[in-house]
């Protein structure tokens, strides 16, 4: 069964840093999702993405988050310069159809680590 | 922001019988949810949807049921597998996007 891949799984990067999460969505799939979950707390969107633009942010995704599809098949997250708080996991999704009752298919996450 | 809740942090359950995990929602605009499983190290995977025009909806051990009213939903496993243990996640759909809850981690007991 296909699956959305996340590079890499565990990412340890000092503050002030720029961080690229890559993720590479199941290859027929049109929409694409970043959530993340900090320790303990629940699952969070921050964007979703179609036809090579925002559809939609949460007021999570400021000035330092950007989104990118690269080419036919990376779907990357870039932190500009990482704050501790932005230790968590980050999950890729992705999606046939952006319609409620299309599921999302989810990576199984990038660990990111900020010293 | 606390659209979605799910009340009880864990549950445990005795292997064969029922769980029964609940969810509550505040925004009558939704119109669609589901539930996702989450196993330690992967992502949430997709278990069952149900839309907002039903009350019910069934997959082989697991259904969802939908009471609009009191803006809650419940997913029963019957029987209930060592297997299924994992955090269970309800998630209402937005536009574009899914509101999760905080999770519930089931825990089935052999």
């Amino acid at each position: 069964e296909p699956e959305v891949t996340q590079t890499p799984s565990h990412q340890v990067t000092q503050m002030g840093q720029e961080v690229i999460l890559r993720c590479v969505p199941i290859s027929n799939h049109l929409y694409f999702y970043w959530y993340r979950q900090i320790l303990g707390q629940k699952v969070e969107f921050l964007v979703s993405f179609y036809n090579n633009e925002i559809s939609e942010k949460s007021e999570i995704f400021d000035d330092q988050f950007s989104v990118e599809r690269p080419d036919g098949s990376n779907f990357t997250l870039k932190i500009r310069s990482t704050k501790l708080e932005d230790s968590a996991m980050y999950f890729c999704a992705s999606g046939q159809g952006g319609q409620p009752n299309q599921p999302q298919h989810f990576g199984d996450g990038t660990r990111l680590s900020i010293l | 922001d606390q659209q979605v809740k799910q009340n009880s942090p864990s549950l445990s359950v005795q292997e064969g019988r029922i769980s029964i995990l609940n969810c509550d929602y505040t925004n009558s605009m939704f119109d669609y949810f589901l539930w996702y499983k989450k196993y330690p190290a992967e992502g949430p995977t997709f278990l069952i949807s149900i839309s907002s025009i039903k009350d019910k909806n069934e997959d082989g051990r697991f259904t969802v049921f939908l009471n609009k009213s009191a803006k809650h939903l419940s997913l029963h496993i019957v029987p209930s597998q060592p297997g299924d243990s994992a955090v269970y996640f309800c998630a209402a759909s937005g536009a574009y996007k899914y509101i999760f809850g905080t999770g519930t981690r089931l825990k089935v007991l052999a």
